[in-house]
């Protein structure tokens, strides 16, 4: 299943490290999103992007930034993380950002040591 | 109040019966629910979506909507070992953004 796909996989990075997360949608869908899964919590919507433009920053801290180029990649920028930022990020696309199912990356482990 | 709700479960049923997941939401305002499965360490996987009210059926699936109540479920028949998974409510708010339950754990024992 290669429609959304997700980079890396897994990461380990320290506090004071910069890393990105990389995704990029092989559907022509024009939103794309990225969500926050932490264990036995349901996921939390980060950032919405449609046609390139954010429409939807969800309180999330400066420490993560996103970056969309074109509508079919998607990055986030991390720096300065917490431990508590260890989660499972998942980026997701769409048709639209209304009425419109969302699918789905395999996801980044991010632990933050 | 969550804007998604779901009980967590686990939600056990033996296998061949019927798995019933439910779902409340608080907008009023919104048009289209989606329900995804998600394996353990793996990514959501849509399922089934709907927007109008009643039953739309997809294979042993069968997604309910009542806007007046709030309310979606998602009816899983004859249910397999290998639907043992977390099931995921979506809604679709006003404004764009696609608000996850928690999930139902299911367990489908042979």
């Amino acid at each position: 299943e290669t429609g959304v796909t997700q980079t890396p996989r897994h990461l380990v990075m320290g506090m004071t490290n910069k890393k990105s997360l990389k995704c990029e949608q092989h559907l022509g869908h024009n939103a794309m999103y990225w969500y926050k899964q932490s264990a036995k919590k349901p996921l939390e919507l980060m950032f919405v992007y449609n046609f390139k433009e954010q429409t939807e920053n969800n309180s999330v801290p400066s420490r993560f930034s996103p970056e969309c180029p074109n509508s079919s990649h998607l990055f986030l920028h991390l720096h300065t993380l917490q431990p508590e930022d260890s989660a499972l990020y998942l980026c997701a696309s769409s048709q639209g950002v209304s009425y419109t199912e969302a699918f789905f990356g395999q996801g980044t482990r991010l632990t933050v040591v | 109040q969550k804007e998604v709700e779901q009980n967590s479960g686990p939600l056990s049923v033996p296998e061949g019966a019927i798995a019933s997941l439910n779902c409340t939401y608080s907008d009023r305002g919104s048009q289209s629910f989606f329900w995804y499965r998600q394996y353990s360490g793996k990514s959501p996987e849509l399922i089934m979506f709907i927007y109008s009210n009643g039953d739309k059926e997809d294979g042993r699936f069968t997604a309910q909507l009542n806007k007046a109540s709030q309310y979606v479920s998602l009816l899983i028949r004859d249910s397999q070992p290998s639907d043992s998974a977390t099931y995921l409510c979506a809604v679709n708010v006003p404004g764009g953004k696609l608000i996850f339950g928690q999930g139902t754990e299911l367990s489908v024992k042979p």
